[in-house]
């Protein structure tokens, strides 16, 4: 089966250090989403893309977020400099408007 | 805004005791209502897109329906094997077209 490849699965780091999340979409999906789940807030939208460019990133803070599709294999989720609050699970999905699949997301802890 | 809530959030079911999870939905223009499953520690994995009123659809003990406001998950005669977290999403209409999720209703059958 085709799956979504995330890296790091776990990503432990000090306070002000730079956090470089990646994914790989499925061959051929167009869309591709970065979203932040929480206990508190569930699944929250960061960014997306079509054909590699962003549509959306209004769920992100631009301060210390960027996000990035510098080809079709790869996407890039930045983070700097990283801070507690940013402890989360991120996932990435892709996918053709209306069917979407799910990495199994980077789940990041800042100390 | 757009919004989906779910309830409840959590709810416990003995082996065999067939219930309904909710989905209610504020999404404007909405082209579909998606159903995930995740299991802990993993991405959502996709269960059934709903794009009409009056539309269902079924898998093994799962059956999903959706009427202009809700989305109901019915599950007949759950196995243990059927605990997770469902989460329910809304795509929204227009150019930025994005999954909005709910926050999930973690299931728990018992044997």
């Amino acid at each position: 089966d085709a799956r979504v490849t995330q890296t790091p699965r776990h990503k432990v780091t000090e306070m002000g250090q730079e956090v470089t999340m990646r994914c790989q979409p499925i061959l051929g999906h167009n869309t591709v989403f970065w979203y932040r789940q929480t206990m508190m807030q569930g699944l929250e939208l960061l960014a997306y893309f079509r054909n590699r460019a962003p549509l959306d990133d209004s769920g992100m803070p631009k301060d210390r977020f960027s996000a990035e599709m510098p080809d079709a294999t790869l996407a890039t989720l930045k983070i700097q400099p990283s801070e507690p609050r940013d402890s989360a699970v991120y996932f990435c999905a892709s996918g053709l408007p209306g069917d979407y699949t799910f990495g199994s997301g980077t789940r990041l802890t800042v100390v | 805004e757009d919004q989906v809530t779910q309830s409840p959030e959590a709810l416990r079911l003995q082996e065999g005791e067939s219930s309904s999870l909710n989905c209610s939905y504020t999404v404007s223009g909405l082209r579909g209502l998606f159903w995930y499953r995740q299991d802990p520690g993993k991405g959502p994995e996709f269960l059934f897109t709903l794009y009409s009123a009056g539309e269902e659809k079924e898998k093994e003990r799962l059956k999903a329906t959706l009427t202009k406001k809700e989305s109901f998950l019915h599950i007949t005669a759950p196995k243990p094997e059927d605990s997770a977290t469902y989460l329910c999403a809304g795509l929204t209409q227009g150019g930025s077209e994005k999954l909005v999720f709910g926050k999930g209703t973690k299931l728990t059958v018992n044997p």
